[in-house]
């Protein structure tokens, strides 16, 4: 079965520094993936996506991530962070091969990010 | 900028008792979802809904809840009989496409069973 992997609970960050989450899957086909944030009382939030094509992917307010299909990850960076990008960033995988999966996404269990001024 | 909304923001139920949770995906969507996000917890799948019919539900999604799309706009969760467990945010979402296009989501809605 599919699944998402965010090994870290939190990640603190003074602001200014670069800022990575990290998010590795598994799936049984090709992946989707998908970063959302979500901010305290609020929706989530899309960020980015790798479907295809460069494993380098850019996304709203700066974060960029990197698809690395030996290593099954897809971590999200930014080379200079803020301390408004404080928030809950979710990892999430579509598995082209489950099955007939109509496309519901698969989250990780999120990861806090707290930048620091 | 298009969007999905949710209707109300916030509901508290007695246990026991019926619950309809709204949503007005985005309107040349397709593709309808509702997810879960129990306080503290990752943020689960409940079910996708294409062409008037559910597409996919997970094991969550058993016969306590039904999914509706009652005219061209709207799309509803019910939750009959509502447990304390059913406590969470559900969030409604919508996609053009079911593969290669991001879902949107709603705000949520925080279901509070007492």
């Amino acid at each position: 079965a599919q699944s998402v992997a965010q090994p870290e609970d939190q990640v603190n960050v003074a602001e200014g520094n670069p800022l990575t989450v990290k998010c590795t899957y598994s799936v049984s086909g090709n992946p989707y993936l998908f970063w959302y944030v979500q901010y305290p009382n609020r929706g989530l939030q899309f960020l980015l996506k790798y479907i295809t094509g460069d494993n380098l992917v850019k996304g709203s307010y700066g974060f960029e991530a990197e698809f690395n299909k030996s290593q099954t990850s897809f971590h999200l960076k930014k080379p200079s962070a803020l301390v408004s990008d404080s928030a809950l960033y979710f990892c999430a995988v579509r598995d082209l091969w489950d099955g007939g999966s109509q496309g519901n996404l698969i989250f990780g269990k999120g990861t806090k990010l707290s930048v620091k001024p | 900028e298009p969007e999905v909304t949710q209707t109300p923001s916030h509901q508290v139920t007695q246990m026991g008792q019926e619950v309809i949770l709204r949503c007005v995906p985005i309107s040349n969507h397709l593709y309808f979802y509702w997810y879960r996000q129990i306080l503290g917890q990752k943020v689960e799948f409940l079910v996708s809904f294409y062409n008037n019919e559910i597409s996919e539900k997970s094991e969550i999604f058993d016969d306590q809840f039904s999914v509706e799309r009652p005219d061209g706009s709207n799309f509803t969760l019910k939750i009959r009989s509502t447990k304390l467990e059913d406590s969470a945010m559900y969030f409604c979402a919508s996609s053009a496409d079911s593969w290669n296009t991001e879902a949107f989501f709603g705000q949520g809605t925080r279901l509070t069973v007492v």
